[in-house]
């Protein structure tokens, strides 16, 4: 079965740039099928998507974050990255990765078991 | 794009039922929504999708029986049978909004499922 885990620091300094990896379990990594993704969780409040990237590089872009988001792709390492610049404490949260099939059924599934990341000086 | 509306808390005894409500703003009456379930300390794991006619596709991996879908109007019903304590936690519904070429994600603020 399919597993995601996300890895990177757990403080960032304010005004940083927070940088997150994830390490997907097998290959399908560099399949046409599937859009990886980045969602967050602020404490104690819903889910917040972030964005998706493609095997091919192609992103989607929470127009709120986009202009502090970049996203890649190592599909030799089956990993894929996120970097969120100029972070603030509104940034602190759990930040999940998940991978979404295309087409009509994409929903995300499976999710990553989360990583909390602490904005703080 | 579209806004989704949980209730905060719900709770339930031990094997009664529940329904879960994941309501759309107005204007989006066709959206369909998927739920997903966060067990304390764990991340979402998806439930099934939801439109007016009911499921769409297939539940997730594991999702038993108990679970159920209902689509009306604007509101979209995720209902528990015969309540377990693996049931408790958090509950999300989340749908993906198109716009051009261009499609965001948005999510509801959770339900938090108690069992009592």
């Amino acid at each position: 079965q399919l597993q995601l885990q996300e890895s990177g620091p757990g403080l960032v300094r304010p005004s940083e740039t927070l940088s997150l990896t994830c390490t997907v379990s097998d290959d399908s990594i560099s399949s046409n099928s599937y859009y990886w993704g980045w969602i967050r969780q602020t404490p104690g409040m819903g889910l917040e998507w972030i964005g998706l990237i493609y095997y091919s590089g192609s992103t989607y872009c929470n127009p709120s974050l986009k202009s502090r988001v970049t996203m890649s792709i190592d599909t030799s390492k089956n990993q894929f990255s996120l970097r969120l610049s100029s972070v603030t404490a509104a940034d602190t949260a759990v930040y999940y990765c998940a991978r979404q099939i295309t087409g009509d059924v994409n929903w995300f599934d499976p999710w990553g078991q989360g990583t909390l990341v602490t904005v703080s000086s | 794009q579209p806004v989704l509306t949980q209730p905060p808390s719900a709770s339930a005894s031990l094997g009664a039922s529940v329904t879960l409500t994941c309501t759309v703003s107005s204007g989006y009456n066709n959206y369909k929504v998927d739920w997903y379930q966060q067990r304390p300390g764990k991340g979402p794991r998806f439930v099934m999708r939801v439109g007016t006619g009911g499921i769409v596709g297939s539940k997730g991996d594991g999702i038993p029986d108990r679970f159920s879908v209902l689509g009306s109007g604007l509101n979209r019903y995720l209902t528990i049978k015969n309540i377990q304590e693996e049931d408790e936690g958090d509950y999300h519904c989340g749908a993906d909004h198109t716009s051009g070429n261009n499609f965001v994600w948005v999510f509801g603020g959770g339900t938090k499922l108690t069992v009592l």
